[in-house]
Protein backbone atom coordinates (compact mmCIF):
# COMPACT_ATOMS: atom_id res chain seq x y z
CA UNK A 1 0.00 0.00 0.00
CA UNK A 2 1.19 3.15 -1.22
CA UNK A 3 -1.04 5.49 0.97
CA UNK A 4 -0.06 8.97 -0.04
CA UNK A 5 2.69 9.83 -2.06
CA UNK A 6 4.37 12.83 -2.40
CA UNK A 7 7.34 13.95 -5.06
CA UNK A 8 10.00 15.93 -5.07
CA UNK A 9 10.93 15.00 -1.61
CA UNK A 10 13.26 17.57 -1.56
CA UNK A 11 14.12 20.62 -4.08
CA UNK A 12 16.06 24.08 -3.84
CA UNK A 13 14.77 27.35 -5.96
CA UNK A 14 15.93 30.71 -6.77
CA UNK A 15 14.05 33.61 -5.66
CA UNK A 16 11.36 34.28 -8.23
CA UNK A 17 10.84 30.50 -9.83
CA UNK A 18 7.76 28.29 -10.41
CA UNK A 19 7.52 24.52 -8.97
CA UNK A 20 4.89 22.02 -8.80
CA UNK A 21 4.42 19.87 -5.95
CA UNK A 22 2.45 16.47 -6.70
CA UNK A 23 0.61 14.59 -4.30
CA UNK A 24 -1.13 11.10 -5.10
CA UNK A 25 -3.53 8.60 -2.67
CA UNK A 26 -4.22 5.57 -3.68
CA UNK A 27 -7.30 5.48 -1.02
CA UNK A 28 -9.65 6.76 -3.26
CA UNK A 29 -10.32 9.80 -0.50
CA UNK A 30 -12.53 12.26 -1.22
CA UNK A 31 -10.59 15.03 1.04
CA UNK A 32 -7.41 16.40 0.31
CA UNK A 33 -5.40 19.17 2.04
CA UNK A 34 -1.74 20.88 1.80
CA UNK A 35 -0.21 21.58 4.88
CA UNK A 36 3.20 23.67 5.55
CA UNK A 37 5.29 22.74 9.03
CA UNK A 38 7.46 25.68 10.26
CA UNK A 39 9.53 25.13 13.68
CA UNK A 40 7.50 26.35 16.64
CA UNK A 41 4.15 26.89 14.56
CA UNK A 42 3.31 23.36 13.83
CA UNK A 43 0.87 22.12 10.72
CA UNK A 44 -0.79 25.37 9.00
CA UNK A 45 -3.39 24.63 6.39
CA UNK A 46 -2.60 26.62 2.90
CA UNK A 47 -5.38 24.83 0.28
CA UNK A 48 -8.03 22.19 0.82
CA UNK A 49 -9.84 19.96 -1.62
CA UNK A 50 -13.25 18.15 -0.71
CA UNK A 51 -13.56 16.37 -4.27
CA UNK A 52 -11.95 16.21 -7.62
CA UNK A 53 -12.59 19.90 -9.12
CA UNK A 54 -13.47 21.26 -6.35
CA UNK A 55 -10.52 23.10 -3.99
CA UNK A 56 -10.69 25.98 -1.67
CA UNK A 57 -8.45 28.33 0.36
CA UNK A 58 -6.65 27.35 3.79
CA UNK A 59 -5.23 29.42 6.66
CA UNK A 60 -2.78 30.61 4.81
CA UNK A 61 -3.00 30.50 0.93
CA UNK A 62 -0.99 33.43 -0.23
CA UNK A 63 1.50 32.38 -2.86
CA UNK A 64 0.28 29.26 -3.29
CA UNK A 65 -2.49 27.35 -6.50
CA UNK A 66 -3.62 24.07 -6.47
CA UNK A 67 -5.76 22.16 -8.87
CA UNK A 68 -7.62 18.62 -8.50
CA UNK A 69 -8.30 17.72 -12.06
CA UNK A 70 -7.99 13.81 -10.53
CA UNK A 71 -9.49 12.45 -7.56
CA UNK A 72 -6.02 10.67 -6.68
CA UNK A 73 -3.50 13.72 -7.17
CA UNK A 74 -3.46 17.16 -5.88
CA UNK A 75 -1.13 19.49 -6.83
CA UNK A 76 0.39 22.25 -5.34
CA UNK A 77 1.71 25.48 -7.24
CA UNK A 78 4.59 27.72 -6.31
CA UNK A 79 4.42 30.51 -9.36
CA UNK A 80 6.98 32.43 -7.87
CA UNK A 81 9.04 31.21 -5.23
CA UNK A 82 10.12 33.59 -1.78
CA UNK A 83 12.29 32.49 1.21
CA UNK A 84 9.39 33.05 3.06
CA UNK A 85 8.35 29.29 1.30
CA UNK A 86 10.82 27.94 2.55
CA UNK A 87 9.38 24.95 4.28
CA UNK A 88 7.97 21.28 4.71
CA UNK A 89 4.97 20.49 3.26
CA UNK A 90 2.76 18.01 3.85
CA UNK A 91 -0.01 16.14 1.85
CA UNK A 92 -3.24 14.62 3.95
CA UNK A 93 -5.86 12.51 2.50
CA UNK A 94 -9.08 11.78 4.01
CA UNK A 95 -12.25 9.39 4.12
CA UNK A 96 -13.67 12.57 6.26
CA UNK A 97 -17.62 11.77 5.32
CA UNK A 98 -20.02 14.91 6.70
CA UNK A 99 -22.59 14.30 8.51
CA UNK A 100 -22.19 16.72 11.01
CA UNK A 101 -19.17 15.62 13.41
CA UNK A 102 -15.58 15.30 12.23
CA UNK A 103 -14.19 11.93 12.65
CA UNK A 104 -11.87 11.61 9.82
CA UNK A 105 -8.23 10.76 10.21
CA UNK A 106 -5.90 12.15 8.05
CA UNK A 107 -3.15 10.54 6.25
CA UNK A 108 0.06 11.91 6.00
CA UNK A 109 2.69 11.56 3.00
CA UNK A 110 6.72 12.18 3.79
CA UNK A 111 7.08 15.43 3.66
CA UNK A 112 8.45 17.51 0.55
CA UNK A 113 11.29 19.75 1.94
CA UNK A 114 11.56 22.75 -0.27
CA UNK A 115 13.99 25.53 0.14
CA UNK A 116 13.93 28.69 -1.61
CA UNK A 117 17.39 30.85 -1.66
CA UNK B 1 -11.54 31.00 15.56
CA UNK B 2 -10.82 27.78 16.65
CA UNK B 3 -7.19 26.98 18.25
CA UNK B 4 -5.16 24.40 19.97
CA UNK B 5 -2.26 25.18 22.47
CA UNK B 6 -0.24 23.07 23.53
CA UNK B 7 2.71 23.11 26.46
CA UNK B 8 5.96 23.84 25.37
CA UNK B 9 8.63 21.42 24.09
CA UNK B 10 11.28 19.85 24.52
CA UNK B 11 10.57 17.71 26.65
CA UNK B 12 13.48 15.44 28.04
CA UNK B 13 12.70 12.19 30.04
CA UNK B 14 14.13 9.20 31.33
CA UNK B 15 13.07 5.78 29.99
CA UNK B 16 9.93 4.45 32.43
CA UNK B 17 9.15 7.76 33.43
CA UNK B 18 5.34 9.19 33.87
CA UNK B 19 4.86 11.55 30.25
CA UNK B 20 2.53 14.26 30.43
CA UNK B 21 1.62 16.80 27.32
CA UNK B 22 -0.76 19.68 27.74
CA UNK B 23 -3.58 20.13 24.94
CA UNK B 24 -6.17 22.58 25.62
CA UNK B 25 -8.45 24.07 22.96
CA UNK B 26 -10.58 26.70 21.92
CA UNK B 27 -14.08 25.44 19.49
CA UNK B 28 -17.20 26.02 18.88
CA UNK B 29 -19.71 23.07 18.26
CA UNK B 30 -18.47 19.46 19.71
CA UNK B 31 -14.75 19.18 17.67
CA UNK B 32 -13.66 15.52 17.72
CA UNK B 33 -9.98 15.77 19.14
CA UNK B 34 -6.86 14.13 17.99
CA UNK B 35 -2.88 13.20 18.91
CA UNK B 36 -0.74 12.45 15.81
CA UNK B 37 2.50 11.87 16.41
CA UNK B 38 5.89 12.70 13.73
CA UNK B 39 9.17 10.87 14.06
CA UNK B 40 12.42 12.05 12.90
CA UNK B 41 12.26 12.39 8.81
CA UNK B 42 8.33 10.75 8.80
CA UNK B 43 5.34 12.25 8.13
CA UNK B 44 2.17 12.83 10.69
CA UNK B 45 0.52 9.65 11.83
CA UNK B 46 -2.56 9.26 14.40
CA UNK B 47 -1.56 8.10 17.50
CA UNK B 48 -5.38 8.32 19.34
CA UNK B 49 -8.06 10.60 19.19
CA UNK B 50 -11.71 11.60 20.86
CA UNK B 51 -15.07 11.87 19.24
CA UNK B 52 -17.01 13.31 21.95
CA UNK B 53 -16.93 14.74 25.75
CA UNK B 54 -15.49 11.78 28.46
CA UNK B 55 -14.35 9.29 25.65
CA UNK B 56 -10.37 8.15 26.21
CA UNK B 57 -8.49 7.83 23.49
CA UNK B 58 -5.65 4.84 23.69
CA UNK B 59 -2.84 3.46 21.56
CA UNK B 60 0.59 2.08 22.06
CA UNK B 61 0.24 2.60 25.96
CA UNK B 62 -0.64 6.16 25.65
CA UNK B 63 -3.59 8.23 26.71
CA UNK B 64 -6.06 11.36 26.77
CA UNK B 65 -9.23 11.89 28.16
CA UNK B 66 -11.55 14.69 26.28
CA UNK B 67 -12.77 16.78 28.66
CA UNK B 68 -15.03 19.19 27.77
CA UNK B 69 -15.16 21.02 31.48
CA UNK B 70 -11.98 22.20 30.94
CA UNK B 71 -11.64 22.13 26.70
CA UNK B 72 -8.63 19.64 27.33
CA UNK B 73 -7.06 16.47 25.54
CA UNK B 74 -3.73 15.71 27.59
CA UNK B 75 -1.47 13.24 26.43
CA UNK B 76 -0.23 10.84 29.24
CA UNK B 77 2.03 7.37 28.81
CA UNK B 78 2.85 5.11 32.11
CA UNK B 79 6.57 4.73 30.82
CA UNK B 80 8.21 5.97 28.19
CA UNK B 81 10.61 4.03 25.68
CA UNK B 82 13.22 5.31 23.63
CA UNK B 83 11.77 4.95 21.00
CA UNK B 84 8.89 7.46 21.83
CA UNK B 85 10.84 9.87 21.37
CA UNK B 86 8.85 12.24 18.50
CA UNK B 87 7.25 14.80 17.52
CA UNK B 88 3.69 14.97 19.11
CA UNK B 89 0.56 17.65 17.64
CA UNK B 90 -2.41 17.76 19.17
CA UNK B 91 -5.48 18.67 16.77
CA UNK B 92 -8.79 19.25 16.85
CA UNK B 93 -11.25 19.05 13.85
CA UNK B 94 -13.56 21.70 12.53
CA UNK B 95 -17.70 20.37 14.09
CA UNK B 96 -19.37 23.03 11.90
CA UNK B 97 -17.25 22.75 8.48
CA UNK B 98 -17.77 19.84 7.10
CA UNK B 99 -14.37 19.67 5.53
CA UNK B 100 -12.88 17.56 7.73
CA UNK B 101 -9.80 20.00 7.96
CA UNK B 102 -7.88 20.23 10.87
CA UNK B 103 -6.10 22.11 13.23
CA UNK B 104 -3.07 21.29 14.57
CA UNK B 105 -0.99 22.69 17.72
CA UNK B 106 2.40 23.61 17.74
CA UNK B 107 4.27 20.30 18.47
CA UNK B 108 6.05 19.14 21.31
CA UNK B 109 8.97 17.71 21.07
CA UNK B 110 10.01 14.38 23.33
CA UNK B 111 13.33 13.14 23.89
CA UNK B 112 13.93 10.04 25.49
CA UNK B 113 16.61 8.92 27.21
CA UNK B 114 18.30 5.50 28.21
Amino acid sequence: NAGVTQTPKFRVLKTGQSMTLLCAQDMNHEYMYWYRQDPGMGLRLIHYSVGEGTTAKGEVPDGYNVSRLKKQNFLLGLESAAPSQTSVYFCASSYYASGGFDTGELFFGEGSRLTVL
Amino acid sequence: GDSVTQMEGPVTLSEEAFLTINCTYTATGYPSLFWYVQYPGEGLQLLLKATKADDKGSNKGFEATYRKETTSFHLEKGSVQVSDSAVYFCALGEGSSNTGKLIFGQGTTLQVKP
